[in-house]
This record gives structure tokens, sequence and C-alpha cells, in this order.
């Protein structure tokens, strides 16, 4: 069974450029959650999705960060303007139903400069 | 404010100690899950416990839950180099209005076993 895929899994930008990520979750996988991991931190998490809903974006910095999800399967996650303290992993997972065994991505590091 | 601390938050030993690594709140959880996280990757569910006074275990690794379902610790035997990593716990609490999926993170116990 595949996995949670993401891409990229790296990038580097310059504080206040735009930034984008994409994540494919397991097949089947009704929810799909986007973390942010700060270095030295566990993951918080931004935004959860069930099916292409929005369930809870309550810690989502929403004047920045953007998410969506159109036909419940695939994922991106933006961010516009980025700031230094978005330097980060962000991570993907999914689960079969809201509150399930979550499956991780490996995640995007990103390093804004 | 951080619902849930972790100890110690570095560790490292020789390939055959023992260790344990605590996890602590001052609410009581509705659940909590352990993690394993290796560098590059994402985390990886290792248990979860819901009773308290649980002990479950996974090959060397034995997990236990408090009575009281306020704590937990993770007990590893024998470590090997294969068990370096970032141990994460997370849970839900009883009282804490986030949504059903909101579980918190502890800041995690970086494990490093050397050979």
């Amino acid at each position: 069974e595949a996995g949670v895929a993401q891409s990229p899994r790296y990038k580097i930008i310059e504080k206040r450029q735009s930034v984008a990520f994409w994540c494919n979750p397991i097949s089947g996988h009704a929810t799909l959650y986007w973390y942010q991991q700060i270095l030295g931190q566990g993951p918080k998490l931004l935004i959860q999705f069930q099916n292409n809903g929005v369930v809870d974006d309550s810690q989502l910095p929403k004047d920045r960060f953007s998410a969506e999800r159109l036909k419940g399967v695939d994922s991106t996650l933006k961010i516009q303007p980025a700031k230094l303290e978005d330097s980060a992993v962000y991570l993907c997972a999914s689960s079969l139903v809201g509150g399930g065994k979550r499956f991780f991505g490996p995640g995007t590091r990103l390093t804004v400069l | 404010t951080q619902l849930l601390e972790q100890s110690p938050q570095f560790l490292s030993i020789q390939e055959g100690e023992n260790l344990t690594v605590y996890c602590n709140s001052s609410s009581v959880f509705s659940s909590l899950q352990w993690y394993r996280q290796e560098p590059g990757e994402g985390p990886v569910l290792l248990v979860t416990v819901v009773t308290g006074g649980e002990v479950k275990k996974l090959k060397r690794l034995t997990f236990q839950f408090g009575d009281a379902r306020k704590d937990s610790s993770l007990h590893i035997t024998a470590a090997q180099p294969g068990d370096t990593g970032l141990y994460l716990c997370a849970g839900n609490w009883e009282n804490y209005g986030g949504s059903q999926g909101n579980l918190i993170f502890g800041k995690g116990t970086k494990l490093s076993v050397k050979p």
C-alpha cells in the first residue's frame, strides 16, 4: 500500500515570497491533516479536512496560510507571504476517519531566508 | 503553556542499555499515543493507550499508562542503534476544546543509541 506522498521534499525561499506544498493521502482516507513541526518541537495541527470540508483550522494563520482539498483527495498548503518564523517541516497525514490512526508523509522542509 | 511535558529532552546511551522516557500532563488524557520519528521522515505510530494502568508491549518496548491517566512512560530494554530517533507522545484531553482530530504533541525525546 502506498503511503502519504508529499512534494517538494525541500524548499528554500526568501521572506515575503510565496510557496506551495502538495500532499496525496493514502487512497480511501477521508481525513487529511496538515501539521507544522518547528525544529525542536512536536508537530502542531494547522488544518484538518474531512473529504473536501474543513473540520478544524483554528491554528491556521489565515492572514498568510491557506489550504484546499477541492476534490476530497489531494491537498495543497500555501504560504503567502512567507516569514522567517515559517521555517519548519510541513507534515501531511491522513486517516480513514477523523481521529483514526494517522499515517504521516515524509514532510517538506521549508527554509525561509 | 505546554500541555504535555516530555523528559528527558535528549538521551544518548550505549547499545544494550535500558532506558525510560516520560510524558506528563496536569490534565487527564482521554487517550495517549507514542510515535517514533526518524530524521527526514514523518512520525510513525507505535501504540495507543486508553485505560488507566494499561501496559502494552511491542517487542523490546514497554508502554505504561498511569492509573490516573495523566502520565505515561516508554521503556526500552537492551537498546539497539535502530532505536535511534525522536520519540513523541501525543494526547487528547477530556476537557480540551479542540476537534476530535487535534492531538497535542509533546516536544519529544531525542534518543541516540551508539554501537
